[in-house]
């Protein structure tokens, strides 16, 4: 099991550039994520997903898009890159058991926006 | 929306002392995590809390959900170098819009001096 995977691992973007963030679970969860990280911030949720076809804004979703097309991936897009988007991005996913559910991390992609 | 406040942001300590954070919220959470983050990888977790007033332990990993439910611990005892990372606590809240989504503290920077 290789249990999350992301691609790229780092990344530099131009102001204006697009570019795809790639997320694949082979654990057959329900639930994905994606999280910004920035420093001293924690994680900040931006999409989730409670099933194929299924998305869903979390706290800091301007900027960034999602599809679900299948159960194992859950890209994130940005279409205009912006300096603010500079951060790291970890995708998770989790099976959806409730009270008892717990998230699965990838090991993030650092992108940088110059 | 929701906060989480963490604290304290990072600490210096020996080898083999014990350390204790904290995290406080404005809300009630029906989850307590904690995650451990080791440079360049994604968050694992080490221990969930289920119960206001549950205490778990995970070897050296103490950790409590509060009464109010609005706060949690974590200590670790007998430090060793292996426990540097950033600790993340998380919360997850009561149901609803909320269901199965976390919160996250900003992070507990944790360096042991051998």
């Amino acid at each position: 099991n290789a249990g999350v995977t992301q691609t790229p691992k780092f990344r530099i973007l131009k102001i204006g550039q697009s570019m795809t963030l790639q997320c694949t679970q082979d654990m057959n969860h329900n639930y994905m994520y994606w999280y910004r990280q920035d420093p001293g911030m924690g994680l900040k949720l931006i999409y989730y997903s409670v099933g194929a076809g299924i998305t869903d804004k979390g706290e800091v979703p301007n900027g960034y898009n999602v599809s679900r097309s299948t159960t194992e991936d859950f890209p994130l897009r940005l279409e205009l890159a912006a300096p603010s988007q500079t951060s790291v991005y970890f995708c998770a996913s989790s099976p959806g058991l409730g009270l008892s559910d717990t998230q699965y991390f990838g090991p993030g992609t650092r992108l940088t926006v110059l | 929306g929701q906060q989480l406040n963490q604290s304290p942001q990072s600490m210096f300590i020996q080898e083999g002392e014990d350390v204790s954070m904290n995290c406080t919220s404005s809300s009630i959470f029906n989850t307590w995590l904690w995650y451990k983050q080791d440079p360049g990888e994604g968050p694992v977790l080490l221990i969930a809390l289920y119960k206001a007033g549950e205490l778990t332990s995970n070897g050296r990993l103490t950790a409590q959900f509060g009464i109010t439910r609005k706060d949690s611990f974590l200590n670790i005892s007998a430090s060793i170098p292996s426990d540097v990372g950033i600790y993340f606590c998380a919360g997850r809240g009561a149901g609803g819009t909320s269901y199965g989504k976390l919160t996250f503290g900003q992070g507990t920077i944790l360096t042991v001096h051998p």
